[in-house]
């Protein structure tokens, strides 16, 4: 089966820090973009960052830029997400996605994990 | 960025109806569209990749169509399953951009 798990959210104060991560499993997680997604509550998706199959491409979405990294390790079956300074409209439940179709980046995500929230608040 | 903007934000609608949801990008973006499901405390699924792809899985009752600056995802025959929040996703240009998201409601 298909499946990507995410953990690392939790409480933060603004200007803190926090590492998402998310395992995926049933799949060859080397081939495929992986994206990460957040919904802030009663919002609709925003799409935050995204990578290349093999690490070496990325882009994120304005509002994070210079806050946010996302990585990977293909060895752990593992995408990650570092966010720095943090701030109040940063929270969001934030989902690892997977891009459909292997080595393509703009098929859209067809793989979700069940998401992990993270709230930002002093 | 590029805007999307469906219409409409609500529908009510019954268990039988066809219905059509449109999704209209601020700017051209080829057939880089993509259609999502949502219900209340799930992540999206998604529905329909390239415009008109429909998943592997996905009733047939759901097609999608356009090109360009306007596209439509159309549901045949509702079904009490299908009563959710729907979203288009452009990944034309970046940043991937979600609509507004279109609630579908049953009458």
């Amino acid at each position: 089966e298909v499946q990507l798990v995410e953990s690392g959210g939790g409480l933060v104060q603004p200007g803190g820090s926090l590492r998402l991560s998310c395992t995926a499993s049933g799949f060859t997680f080397g081939r495929f973009w992986m994206n990460w997604v957040r919904q802030a509550p009663g919002k609709g998706p925003e799409w935050v960052a995204n990578i290349k199959h093999d690490g070496s491409d990325v882009s994120y979405v304005a509002s994070v830029r210079g806050r946010f990294t996302i990585s990977r390790d293909n060895a752990r079956d593992s995408l990650y997400l570092q966010m720095n300074s943090l701030r109040v409209d940063d929270t969001a439940v934030y989902y690892c996605t997977r891009e459909w179709r292997p080595f393509y980046h703009d098929s859209g995500s067809d793989t979700w994990g069940q998401g992990t929230l993270v709230i930002v608040s002093s | 960025d590029v805007q999307l903007t469906q219409s409409p934000s609500f529908l009510s609608a019954s268990v039988g109806d066809r219905v059509t949801i449109t999704c209209r990008p601020s700017q051209g973006v080829s057939t880089y569209l993509a259609w999502y499901q949502q219900k209340p405390g799930k992540a999206p699924k998604l529905l329909i990749s390239a415009a008109s792809t429909l998943q592997s899985g996905v009733p047939s009752r759901f097609s999608g169509g356009g090109s360009g600056t306007e596209f439509t995802l159309a549901i045949s025959s509702l079904q009490p399953e299908d009563f959710a929040t729907y979203y288009c996703q452009q990944l034309n240009s970046y940043p991937w951009t979600f609509g507004q998201g279109t609630k579908v409601e049953i009458k």
